[in-house]
């Protein structure tokens, strides 16, 4: 089975600048979020989707920060514009709809994103 | 907000040894997790706990939820150079949509 699939690995962008991260989660996985993992701390939730819907983004900068998952599928997180603060790793996770285990939450390896 | 404190923040194991860690939070969740994280990639699951007092193992990983449902530790036993990494704790509450509240991480680290 494919794991989930974030690209690119890495990106370093000038503060004031956008930038995007793309992820592909496991297929036929409804539930995606996007963390963010600033070094030296644990990951972060900033926004839950299941399936095309929002199902928690409490904790998301929506100044500067946007998701979208349109199709149910691969997901897009934005940041426009960045600051000096953003520089994090960035993880997509997904998970099935049924999992009570929790096994099936499987973290993509990441988007490490340095702002200058 | 809800917050999980480990300690220690960081350990140097020598090959064989037991490691100890630990988690407390100041609120309750229903279920308990333990992460490792390997350098260049994401979280990976060793151990969930489900109810409280639980004790559960995995191969030489052990764990406990805690009885006030606030706390729980990992131990590794004989430890291999194989569990250098970060090691992470995490809450999740079912009444939040089963989002993970994670810990600081406890950094695993090879005694020179």
């Amino acid at each position: 089975e494919a794991g989930v699939a974030q690209s690119p690995r890495y990106k370093i962008i000038e503060k004031r600048q956008s930038v995007a991260f793309w992820c592909n989660p496991i297929s036929g996985h409804a539930t995606l979020y996007w963390y963010q993992q600033i070094l030296g701390q644990g990951p972060k939730l900033l926004i839950q989707f299941q399936n095309n819907g929002v199902v928690d983004d409490s904790q998301l900068p929506k100044d500067r920060f946007s998701a979208e998952r349109l199709k149910g599928v691969d997901s897009t997180l934005k940041i426009q514009p960045a600051k000096l603060e953003d520089s994090a790793v960035y993880l997509c996770a997904s998970r099935p709809i049924k999992d009570d285990s929790n096994y099936g939450y499987t973290f993509g390896s990441g988007t490490r994103l340095t702002v200058v | 907000g809800q917050q999980l404190n480990q300690s220690p923040q960081s350990m140097f194991i020598q090959e064989g040894e037991d490691v100890s860690m630990n988690c407390t939070s100041s609120s309750i969740f229903n279920t308990w997790l333990w992460y490792k994280q390997d350098p260049g990639e994401g979280p990976v699951l060793l151990i969930a706990l489900y109810k409280a007092g639980e004790l559960t193992s995995n191969g030489r990983l052990t764990a406990q939820f805690g009885i006030t449902r606030k706390d729980s530790f990992l131990n590794i036993s004989a430890s291999i150079p194989s569990d250098v990494g970060i090691y992470f704790c995490a809450g999740q509450l079912k009444a939040a949509g089963n989002k993970l509240t994670f810990g600081g991480g406890t950094r695993v680290l090879v005694k020179p």
